[in-house]
């Protein structure tokens, strides 16, 4: 059974930066791209970047680009997501979902920015 | 980016009743190798997104045939019919040709 596990929730103070991780089971994460996406609260589904973690390449919407950095550990089968610089309208939980069709998706991870 | 328009933005409807969700895309999405990657998607409450549809038809694993998803280019329809109480939520559809993938805004199935 494939399985996404995602950490738990975040509290980040304006400035800050955290790391959110993605566990993937009974799935080998080199055999697939792992995709992030988030949910501001209320509202619909936004595209954030996508990695290879194969070779560690990546692809991020405009809007990410300076915001969000994909990585991936294929030893552990888990990928991540550093979101730096936060303010308080990256607040939104932040999902991962594998293959090219985004077939399977972790429970999401809460983030939070607040002083 | 393309522009996805997902339409209506919310859609009454009874028990056993058939409903039709529509998504059109700004531009085209077949890609270069030939294939339509437009996928459909149910959010339910408190839930994370499932994959009901991949590339414009094809049913993911375990979906019930009362799901089925059609259209070429730029327009696309998911069809539901029997509705069942476990279809109610959030309906999104995505385009994955283009960088970035985008998302339509979403389609709320609810009980008249």
């Amino acid at each position: 059974e494939v399985q996404l596990q995602q950490s738990g929730a975040e509290l980040g103070k304006p400035g800050t930066s955290v790391k959110l991780s993605c566990k993937v089971s009974g799935y080998n994460i080199r055999s697939t791209y792992m995709h992030w996406v988030n949910q501001r609260p209320g509202k619909g589904l936004e595209w954030i970047g996508r990695i290879d973690p194969a070779n560690g390449n990546t692809i991020y919407a405009e809007k990410f680009k300076s915001k969000a950095t994909l990585t991936a550990d294929t030893s552990s089968n888990t990928a991540y997501m550093q979101l730096s610089q936060l303010k308080s309208d990256d607040t939104a939980i932040y999902f991962c979902a594998i293959q090219g069709y985004y077939g399977f998706w972790g429970q999401g991870t809460l983030v939070t920015v607040s002083s | 980016d393309v522009l996805m328009t997902q339409t209506p933005v919310s859609l009454p409807v009874s028990l056993g009743g058939q409903v039709s969700i529509s998504c059109r895309s700004s531009q085209s999405l077949v890609h270069s190798d030939g294939n339509t990657y437009l996928h459909w998607y149910l959010q339910k409450p408190g839930q994370s997104p499932q994959l009901l549809i991949y590339r414009v038809s094809n049913r993911f694993s375990g979906v019930p045939d009362r799901f089925s998803g059609s259209g070429s280019g730029t327009d696309f329809t998911l069809k539901i019919s029997r509705v069942e109480p476990e279809d109610l939520g959030v309906y999104y559809c995505l385009q994955s040709t283009h960088f970035p993938n985008t998302f339509g805004a979403g389609t709320k199935l609810e009980l008249k």
